[in-house]
């Protein structure tokens, strides 16, 4: 049965659909955000971080897009397949020991 | 070349007892950091190590959680009389450099240990 506590936001797309998953973020002064992916019974893996000057950056079929006005986040995932079905977590890397603050999570689900 | 490693995969014990939980880390990474993922959760930091020394544990819950790093490599997390809401995934990454200041170091995740507490 379904999990008690599992509320994370989900995302539903058709193989070949653009993606957007998108992140609020509390620390104005974090000076990296990243974007991990984590497939079930995996360690979450890095996709594409983005530094705090920048607004936008682009990597192999994702783009990270950052408004520090509206503490906002987004990833965009072009041309979306079934293997980009996982829980995406956007992260603040603070310059305080470098350790990651994650936020909540979205599920992306890619139907065939 | 070999990823960070954590064992054991899962473990399940008793309200109580004490558990160890284990991470390799990429040989030559001096910087290591514990997080803890509750289910549906995202990952919560617990402790951070620079080579041997831990600089910032301010993410340990309790008193009941501690972590040792030996050799400036294998790192071992133990929980002592484990509650039910210890129940989580506990994830082990590396990086290869301590962090600095406008700089990103990338962190390396481990698998994880599903640890439940019956």
């Amino acid at each position: 049965g379904e999990s008690v506590g599992l509320h994370l936001p989900t995302l539903s797309v058709q193989e070949g659909d653009n993606s957007i998953i998108n992140c609020a973020y509390s620390n104005s002064a974090s000076d990296y955000f990243i974007w991990y992916k984590q497939e079930s019974g995996k360690g979450p893996q890095f996709i594409i971080d983005i530094r705090s000057n920048m607004d936008k950056r682009q990597g192999q079929r994702v783009t990270v897009l950052l408004n520090k006005t509206v503490k906002h986040l987004s990833l965009q995932i072009a041309a979306t397949q079934p293997g980009d079905s996982a829980v995406y977590f956007c992260a603040e890397y603070g310059t305080s020991y470098g350790k990651l603050t994650f936020g909540q999570g979205t599920i992306l689900t890619v139907h065939p | 070349g070999a990823g960070v490693s954590q064992s054991p995969s899962n473990k399940v014990t008793e309200k109580g007892k004490d558990v160890e939980l284990r991470c390799d880390p990429i040989s030559g990474h001096t910087a290591l950091y514990w997080y803890r993922q509750s289910l549906g959760q995202g990952l919560e930091f617990l402790i951070y190590f620079q080579g041997n020394s831990a600089p910032d544990k301010s993410g340990l819950p309790s008193d009941r959680f501690s972590a040792e790093r030996t050799g400036g490599s294998v790192s071992t997390l133990t929980i002592q009389r484990t509650q039910q809401e210890d129940s989580a995934v506990y994830l082990c990454a590396s990086s290869r450099n301590s962090p600095r200041a406008g700089g990103y170091n990338e962190q390396f995740f481990g698998p994880g240990t599903r640890l439940t507490v019956l």
